[in-house]
């Protein structure tokens, strides 16, 4: 079936530094996407979505890239701060109009002080 | 809070015993989600909601599983005759419409033990 992966499991950053988490799709159908960030024993948080008719968003510190071409999106976090510790998944809707997530095993990104 | 709220946050049972878990989207959001989280990986999608119509049901949710939401409002999703594989966390988000973004409670984590 159609997977979404992240292509580094660990990242860290220092305090202050910018990041970049990175997530290749298969589905190429798909036109939904988005970033969530989950925190130890919470559920996860949105922090941005981008559907395929856009190849980049940005939020407070926050942008996501869409490379359709070769099926790869991207979230980078300026100016870290330890509250950005945290696991982050990418997740897509599989197919246009599709309501259900597909996620990835997520990237543990960890901010150094 | 009018974030999606979920009770219990922690169930612990023994095998075989019977378990529900409650589910309070946010007011005035129509389509409610129950995904399943296992240590280390991503959610999967169970199910979802339309108000009370039940659209999707995932092949993870065996006949085990049930999920109810009789009055578009709350949800419930009972697990019969528990087994250890069912330990997981167990999610509900909701979204205001078609392909809006789901915002996530804060989980049921289930112990089977």
């Amino acid at each position: 079936g159609e997977s979404v992966g992240l292509h580094l499991p660990t990242l860290s950053v220092q305090e202050g530094d910018n990041s970049i988490i990175n997530c290749a799709y298969s589905n190429s159908a798909s036109d939904y996407f988005i970033w969530y960030k989950q925190e130890s024993g919470k559920g996860p948080q949105f922090i941005i979505d981008i559907r395929s008719n856009m190849d980049k968003r940005q939020g407070q510190r926050v942008t996501v890239l869409l490379n359709k071409t070769v099926k790869h999106l991207s979230l980078q976090i300026a100016a870290t701060q330890p509250g950005d510790s945290a696991v982050y998944f990418c997740a897509e809707n599989g197919d246009f109009g599709n309501e259900k997530l597909t996620f990835g095993t997520g990237t543990r990104l960890t901010i150094i002080p | 809070d009018t974030g999606v709220s979920q009770d219990p946050r922690h169930k612990i049972t023994k095998r075989g015993q019977n378990v529900t878990f409650r589910c309070d989207p946010i007011s005035e959001h129509n389509r409610l989600y129950w995904y399943r989280q296992t240590l280390g990986q991503g959610p999967e999608f169970l199910t979802y909601f339309q108000n009370e119509a039940q659209l999707e049901k995932s092949r993870l949710l065996s006949d085990r599983f049930s999920a109810e939401r009789p009055k578009g409002s709350f949800s419930t999703l009972e697990i019969q005759r528990t087994e250890q594989g069912d330990s997981a966390m167990y999610l509900c988000a909701s979204s205001l419409d078609l392909l809006e973004t789901q915002y996530f409670g804060p989980g049921t984590r289930l112990l089977v033990l």
